[in-house]
């Protein structure tokens, strides 16, 4: 199956700060979703973004699909940041003549930002 | 207006007994599936069912049955409860996932197997 890693596994920030967080696949994909996880548990949707920018508010994220990598950017960072950012990108399958797609998460990035 | 929701939001009980979680999405997608996310906070899939079909189901025990009784809800039932099943799992919903459709997660359950 597809392995998708991601880099940093922890980050720590002052508030104001921008960071880049980076996601490596191994496997072309024609799908791939960026993820929050509050420090309430919620995955919170970010970005579907198999290819291309897109922007957000004070986030915005690339995917270079012909280069298997995907970048997340923070920019101003604030304490409602915190939390697990994941990536995770579509294997495709057929089941019994149903095509499918199932998401493969990586392991996430903690985030921290202190005030 | 929320778009998938699970109950319940916490569920603590006893090794070896029997209990449901319940799924329901408003987004009139096609697809749903189930997730298990662990103490290290890795997300796995467990189930797909699509249009009430089972289309995924990956290297579940078989005390894990879940049931699609329409397209709008994804049950889980999970028998004899062990210890490691304690755990988050996270019901989510999409279209048809294999164009490349934007999935959609509820609020999760915690699990908790004493």
């Amino acid at each position: 199956g597809i392995q998708v890693e991601q880099s940093p596994p922890d980050l720590i920030l002052q508030e104001g700060a921008n960071s880049t967080l980076r996601c490596n696949f191994s496997d072309s994909v024609n799908n791939l979703q960026w993820f929050h996880q509050n420090p309430w548990g919620q995955l919170i949707n970010l970005f579907y973004i198999p290819s291309g920018t897109k922007q957000n508010g004070r986030l915005s994220a690339t995917t270079v699909a012909t280069e298997r990598y995907s970048l997340l950017y923070i920019s101003s960072s604030q304490t409602t940041d915190s939390g697990v950012y994941f990536c995770a990108v579509v294997e495709r399958g057929n089941a019994g003549g149903t095509s499918y797609g199932k998401l493969t998460f990586g392991q996430g990035t903690i985030l921290t930002v202190h005030p | 207006d929320t778009a998938v929701s699970q109950t319940p939001k916490y569920l603590v009980t006893q090794m070896g007994n029997d209990k449901s979680i319940k799924c329901e999405q408003n987004l009139g997608h096609d697809t749903m599936y189930w997730y298990k996310q662990d103490s290290k906070k890795f997300l796995k899939i467990m189930f797909s069912y699509n249009n009430k079909e089972l289309i995924i189901n990956e290297t579940v025990p078989n005390r894990f049955s879940p049931k699609s009784p329409d397209k709008a809800h994804l049950n889980l039932h999970i028998n004899s409860l062990e210890l490691g099943d304690s755990a988050v799992y996270f019901c989510a919903s999409s279209r048809l996932l294999a164009g490349g459709y934007e999935q959609y997660f509820g609020p999760g359950t915690r699990l908790t197997v004493t």
